[in-house]
């Protein structure tokens, strides 16, 4: 099973700063992968972004961008610029091989303020 | 509409009672899940299924049991509903194995009292 961090229970920022949520996962899996999802305050949750363990290559999409570092197991969610909009609760998530089961952290509420 | 919904929205029961929450999703997904979300804990699975009449526990499964006759609907039962399954419970499916991820319901929130 997989168990997964995220010690920033909640964060607040300024509209224009970065912002960057820290994940620390656990696992016994050689292959696993790795999901981040928001809930904003209307409680949906939304899929943003997905990771396999053995491509450790970090991405930029438009403000998101994350940094999967196996070497440390962390999975961090950087948002350049926030903007009130991505007020929201973020979760990470690892999944392992066998990845129909999702292990949820409990999240962190970000707060960002005009 | 084609989606995952998942009924009813709110609900509030007391102490004893049975009470099902429905899911049902239109995309034919083999997996549908079931997870409650209280502070504090995050989201925490209680139920899985692969397909039709194959499920399987998750984390958090006592007190509750699921069926799944038909691919497209999971309902979850609370038998004898007790204070500390108040909770928002979110119901998800997803296409192969969850490479994709997960597509939630809007959830519902129980109210056990």
């Amino acid at each position: 099973a997989q168990k997964v961090t995220q010690a920033q229970t909640e964060i607040s920022v300024v509209e224009k700063e970065d912002v960057t949520l820290d994940c620390v996962y656990e696992t016994r899996d050689t292959t696993y992968y790795l999901f981040w999802y928001k809930q904003p305050p209307s409680g949906e949750l939304v899929f943003l972004i997905r990771r396999n363990s053995f491509d450790e290559q970090n991405e930029i999409s438009g403000r998101y961008s994350w940094n999967f570092q196996k070497s440390t197991s962390s999975f961090n969610f950087t948002i350049t610029a926030s903007q009130v909009v991505d007020s929201a609760v973020y979760f990470c998530a690892p999944a392992g091989d066998n990845f129909n089961k999702f292990y949820f952290g409990s999240g962190t509420k970000l707060n960002v303020k005009p | 509409d084609a989606g995952i919904t998942q009924s009813p929205r709110y609900k509030i029961t007391e102490t004893g009672r049975q009470v099902t929450l429905m899911c049902h999703q239109t995309w034919s997904h083999s997996y549908m899940f079931w997870y409650r979300q209280d502070l504090g804990h995050g989201l925490r699975l209680i139920y899985y299924s692969a397909a039709a009449d194959i499920t399987d526990k998750g984390e958090v499964p006592d007190g509750y049991v699921v069926s799944r006759s038909k691919t497209e609907n999971f309902p979850l039962t609370l038998e004898s509903a007790t204070r500390s399954q108040t909770s928002v419970y979110f119901c998800a499916s997803s296409e192969s194995r969850g490479w994709y991820g997960y597509t939630f319901g809007s959830g519902t929130r129980l109210t056990v009292v």
